[in-house]
This record gives structure tokens, C-alpha cells and sequence, in this order.
């Protein structure tokens, strides 16, 4: 069984659209994060969440947005797709107290 | 704030040498300190991990020790194989905050 899954796992699009991905954990897990990760490999925190706090990293534009339906799910939405979101999206998850955070396989978004 | 540096890649190395790579760290408070391992187009795995100072972590060879003195999480290998290849994230999470920082990755090229 799949850990920590995303979908889809490829996505691309033009600009101006607005998509989503989607994660979800079957790891009972109560803290998620939305990373994104660009071409040179950099590993950029964009939120982490569970069912109390919202952290935001400052510099995400306000397009981006994370929806969490229940606790296994935290799903990202983008706004109005630039040409720089292009990147691999990574979501995460891990247990408050032990903080060894599991990944998914990872969405590579295209926007054209 | 906490920030973690990477030795810059690329690295290559011939099948059996010893690998280091280079980690460094400042955080407030006291952070768990992790490598991560990302294979070709994969997401991020847990490689190794230690929780307080001079704990070693290892696991497949490869080992960490956490010096406070130095601030260093440096990543060993005695001898490393083809399949080593990956790109390695050192990592550090402050568990009073729960707030993870990640490294800028090394990439690994290991030749036969």
C-alpha cells in the first residue's frame, strides 16, 4: 500500500488556468506539507498543516492555497497558472511528535 | 532562523570510494537532524537520523554523526556503489516548532 500518494502525477497546462493536486496519507499521520522543488533541485516549503495550525511560508503567492478536506488529505490549488510554478510538487507527511516526514512520488506541473 | 548548508555539487565519485558530504547547520533551540535521499524520479526517503548530540545515524552504509560543537551533520560512506546515485538532502526540524529546513541537495554521480 502506497504511503503517501499524489495525483496526477504529470500535469500540464496553460497559463492562467487554475488546477489542483491532490495527496492523501493512509499513515494516521497528523501534520502535512506541500513542497515545491525546481529544476536545480532546490526543496522549497510552501505550507505545512494539521488540524490546528496553517503554516505559510511567506514568500508562496496567494494563488496557491491548501485544502484540507479531512486529516489524510491536503490538497493544493493554484490560481491563475504562471510559467514559473513550473516544478515538481511534492506533498509530505509525518507525526507530530516524531517529525521524520514521508514524501510522495511527486507532480511534475508544466504550465505552457 | 534555521538554515542548513549543503557541500554544492555535482559530485562524482568511482565505484568503491569514500563519500563525504558536507552538512552544516544554525537553528535556534535543539533541531533532529536527517539525510535524505531522492532517486531519479522519485521522491524524498528517509535515509538516516539523529535526535540529539553525537547520536550517529545509519543505515545502507552510510552514516551521520550530529556534533553540536561544530554544528555539522556530515554524511559518510565507505564505499559506494553505482546504485548510490541520487541526489542527498540534509535536513533539520525544531521540534519545538515542528518547522523543517532542507539543504539545497548534492547531487551524487557514482561511476562503475
Amino acid at each position: 500500500d502506497t504511503a503517501v500518494s499524489q495525483t496526477p502525477k504529470y500535469l500540464v497546462t496553460q497559463m492562467g488556468n487554475d488546477k489542483s493536486i491532490k495527496c492523501e496519507q493512509n499513515l494516521g499521520h497528523d501534520t502535512m506539507y506541500w513542497y515545491k522543488q525546481d529544476s536545480k533541485k532546490f526543496l522549497k516549503i510552501m505550507f505545512s498543516y494539521n488540524n490546528k495550525e496553517l503554516i505559510i511560508n511567506e514568500t508562496v503567492p496567494n494563488r496557491f492555497s491548501p485544502k484540507s478536506p479531512d486529516k489524510a488529505h491536503l490538497n493544493l490549488h493554484i490560481n491563475s497558472l504562471e510559467l514559473g510554478d513550473s516544478a515538481v510538487y511534492f506533498c509530505a507527511s509525518s507525526h507530530l511528535d516524531s517529525h521524520e516526514q514521508f514524501f510522495g512520488p511527486g507532480t511534475r506541473l508544466t504550465v505552457l | 532562523g534555521n538554515s542548513v548548508t549543503q557541500m554544492e555539487g555535482p559530485v562524482t565519485l568511482s565505484e568503491e570510494a569514500f563519500l563525504t558530504i558536507n552538512c552544516t547547520y544554525t537553528a535556534t533551540g535543539y533541531p533532529s537532524l536527517f539525510w535524505y535521499v531522492q532517486y531519479p524520479g522519485e521522491g524524498l526517503q528517509l535515509l538516516l537520523k539523529a535526535t540529539k548530540a553525537d547520536d550517529k545515524g545509519s543505515n545502507k552504509g552510510f552514516e551521520a554523526t550530529y556534533r553540536k560543537e561544530t554544528t555539522s551533520f556530515h554524511l559518510e560512506k565507505g564505499s559506494v556503489q553505482v546504485s548510490d546515485s541520487a541526489v542527498y538532502f540534509c535536513a533539520l526540524i525544531n521540534t519545538n516548532a515542528g518547522k523543517s529546513t532542507f539543504g539545497d541537495g548534492t547531487t551524487l554521480t557514482v561511476k562503475p
